[in-house]
């Protein structure tokens, strides 16, 4: 599965925009672009995951850029209960190792009153 | 509101030990997986398993660590004998593997925090 490299911590301002960026420049065709967060001391929770178009639902929305290098999960209005550990993961879809995950180090975004 | 459980959430025990921790996977997933994460390694995959069978269990320590599923809503990971270095949270995940092996997502349950003294 494709390498994925995120800035290790942003701030962002209650009520506003969080966007967190993801670059994933080995991604192959057939890659899937996955986004969880922990928040701390919980399990991992899926939020979102996409090929090429963009995609929305009721958490978040992703963003892939055309050459699907780079991706952006988007919280459109961040309250502090948003505020956790973001992971950007590529994964294959259809393989002998379908199932896997693997986490780096992600973004740890800190919700500010 | 289907929610993967694990037992027991939180385990401390000497060094020697043997540690079992317990998963229910979500009713109707076909596969498990269990995740450790540390302060320095974050997150690992240790094994994951489909239909009850073992898929791939590359990240586990073979001579301590064994992980198995008695049934469809039980799964199993143990370790003997534990060492500090175990020291960790282990998450269990379940999801639905699909035909033609594509695959939905995993929920994560609330993890067993282990302390090996």
């Amino acid at each position: 599965d494709a390498k994925t490299t995120q800035p290790p911590s942003m701030d962002c301002a209650e009520g506003r925009a969080a966007n967190l960026p993801c670059n994933h420049s080995t991604i192959s065709g057939n890659e899937y672009v996955y986004w969880y967060r922990q928040i701390h001391s919980q399990g991992p929770q899926y939020i979102i995951h996409g090929l090429k178009n963009n995609e929305t639902n009721e958490m978040a929305s992703l963003i892939i850029t055309e050459d699907r290098k780079s991706s952006t999960l988007i919280l459109p209005h961040a309250t502090l209960r948003d505020t956790a550990v973001y992971y950007c993961i590529v994964r294959v879809h259809g393989s002998s190792n379908t199932g896997k995950l693997i986490f780096g180090q992600g973004t740890t975004l800190q919700v500010k009153p | 509101d289907a929610r993967v459980t694990q037992t027991p959430r939180h385990k401390v025990t000497e060094m020697g030990q043997e540690v079992t921790m317990r998963c229910q996977p979500i009713l109707g997933h076909n596969t498990v997986f269990w995740y450790r994460q540390t302060m320095m390694q974050g997150l690992e995959l240790l094994a994951y398993f489909r239909n009850r069978a073992p898929l791939d269990d590359s990240g586990m320590p073979k001579d301590r660590f064994s992980a198995e599923m008695p049934d469809a809503t039980l799964a199993t990971l143990k370790i003997q004998p534990s060492e500090p270095r175990d020291s960790a949270v282990y998450f269990c995940a379940s999801g639905l593997g699909l035909a033609g092996g594509s695959y939905d997502t995993q929920y994560f349950g609330p993890g067993t925090r282990l302390t090996v003294l």
